[in-house]
């Protein structure tokens, strides 16, 4: 069965920083994965997906991705970050059989440094 | 139409009282789906409806909750005689078959059982 790993839990990096937040998955094929952000309270917003094609993904508020097959990763970069992204980040895969359900990993909570 | 409506946005319970939750999808969204959410953990898998169709539901959704999507509309979630661990975020998303482009997602129901 298809399933995430976010091997980090929390991390915090000063305003203005570079970050990079850790995805492993678990697929046979080629998968299809996203990355979410989750506010206090709130639901969840789409950053960006890869399906196909480019492995270097632009998502929204500056966020990037780099799909390694060789390293089953999924790594979410933003070169600068800002107060208000800290949150929490949920990385993705999608079950593509059956129901198509996306299946989420535990998620790295980001805090932010001023 | 300006989203994933779930009502209501809090609900404090009672241990062994019944509750219910209700999800309203993106109008032209066929496929539905529930998921819960508990502290420090990323969504899981709940049920999913395609139009009014129940089509899969998790291990983790007991014989003490039920959904239903009358008509292939808005859709309820009711937990009976409910538990402390029952205590969670309960989230809905709405899709067209097979878009992941399109998996949007409610703010959620934050349940507390006392």
């Amino acid at each position: 069965a298809q399933s995430v790993t976010q091997p980090d839990i929390h991390i915090t990096v000063s305003e203005g920083a570079s970050l990079e937040l850790r995805c492993n998955y678990s697929y046979g094929a080629t998968p299809y994965l996203f990355w979410y952000v989750q506010s206090p309270g709130q639901g969840l917003q789409l950053l960006l997906k890869y399906f196909s094609g480019d492995t270097l993904v632009q998502g929204i508020k500056g966020f990037e991705a780099e799909f390694k097959r060789s390293q089953s990763s999924f790594n979410l970069r933003k070169p600068s970050v800002h107060w208000s992204d800290a949150a929490e980040y949920f990385c993705a895969v999608a079950d593509t059989q059956g129901a198509s359900k996306i299946i989420f990993g535990s998620g790295t909570r980001l805090s932010i440094r001023p | 139409d300006t989203g994933v409506s779930q009502n209501p946005r809090h609900k404090i319970t009672k241990r062994g009282q019944n509750v219910t939750f209700r999800c309203d999808p993106i109008s032209e969204h066929n496929r539905l789906y529930w998921y819960r959410q508990t502290l420090g953990q990323g969504p899981e898998f709940l049920t999913y409806f395609q139009n009014e169709a129940q089509l899969e539901k998790s291990r983790l959704l007991s014989d003490r909750f039920s959904a239903e999507r009358p008509k292939g509309s808005f859709s309820t979630l009711e937990i009976q005689r409910t538990e402390q661990g029952d205590s969670a975020m309960y989230l809905c998303a709405s899709s067209l078959t097979g878009d992941f482009y399109g998996y949007t997602f409610g703010s959620g129901t934050r349940l507390t059982v006392v």
